[in-house]
């Protein structure tokens, strides 16, 4: 069974550019959740997509946009990139989005690490 | 809003030892879940333990035990015969278990401890 899946590793951009991100779901799973973790920091849920829909955002601005594609898989997009951005983007896939608690483990990715110059 | 607090940056321990992070959180909520997530160099955030909140039992995972007090809003971790591959950080997340919301799905995670393993 593969695990979560992220690319790229590393990513270098400068302020004002435009950045995709994307995460391969582990398999079986329809739920893909997005954090960032600033260094030194815990991470910071971003939104959560659940079968191709937008099911809960956290307190990011509308420059940070996403989508879920048939296969479960998923990609996070900035736009006008800030500083502030520079961060490890985590994706985390799970069987569901609800409350049983035997289907909505979010199994994590290894990140995306994001600099902004 | 719900948060959540480590208050100790930083943890070592001697290799065999026990050694025990602090978390605590606040909310209004009844029903949720709480979790330590181990987050090791290689940055793979790795699920340890989970807690029900309406169990009044600590849950326990081999060498990793929890002791949550709901009242005073305390969940914390023991790590017990410490090894070198323990060393990492761990971070203390909290997570509603009602449905709906615009938070659905959201885990909230403290600052993490950076627990070092001295051999």
């Amino acid at each position: 069974e593969t695990g979560v899946t992220q690319s790229p590793t590393h990513l270098i951009k400068t302020r004002g550019q435009q950045v995709t991100l994307r995460c391969s779901s582990q398999s079986g799973h329809n739920t893909v959740s997005w954090y960032q973790q600033a260094l030194g920091q815990g991470p910071q849920f971003i939104f959560q997509y659940y079968r191709e829909e937008e099911n809960g955002r956290g307190n990011f601005p509308p420059r940070f946009s996403g989508l879920q594609f048939p296969n479960y898989s998923s990609e996070l997009n900035v736009n006008a990139l800030e500083l502030d951005d520079s961060a490890l983007y985590l994706c985390a896939s799970s069987l569901s989005p609800g409350w049983d608690s035997s289907r909505n483990e979010q199994f994590f990715g290894p990140g995306t690490r994001l600099t902004v110059l | 809003a719900q948060t959540v607090t480590q208050s100790q940056p930083e943890m070592s321990v001697q290799e065999a030892e026990t050694v025990t992070l602090s978390c605590t959180y606040d909310t209004s909520e009844s029903d949720y879940y709480l979790f330590w997530y181990k987050q090791p160099p290689s940055r793979q955030m790795i699920l340890v333990i989970r807690q029900e909140a309406y169990k009044q039992q600590n849950a326990t995972e081999n060498r990793f035990s929890v002791n949550f007090q709901k009242a005073a809003k305390s969940f914390s971790l023991k790590i017990s015969d410490s090894q070198l591959g323990d060393a990492a950080m761990y971070f203390c997340a909290y997570r509603s278990a009602r449905d709906g919301g615009t938070s659905y799905g959201k885990l909230t995670f403290g600052q993490g401890t950076i627990l070092t393993v001295h051999p």
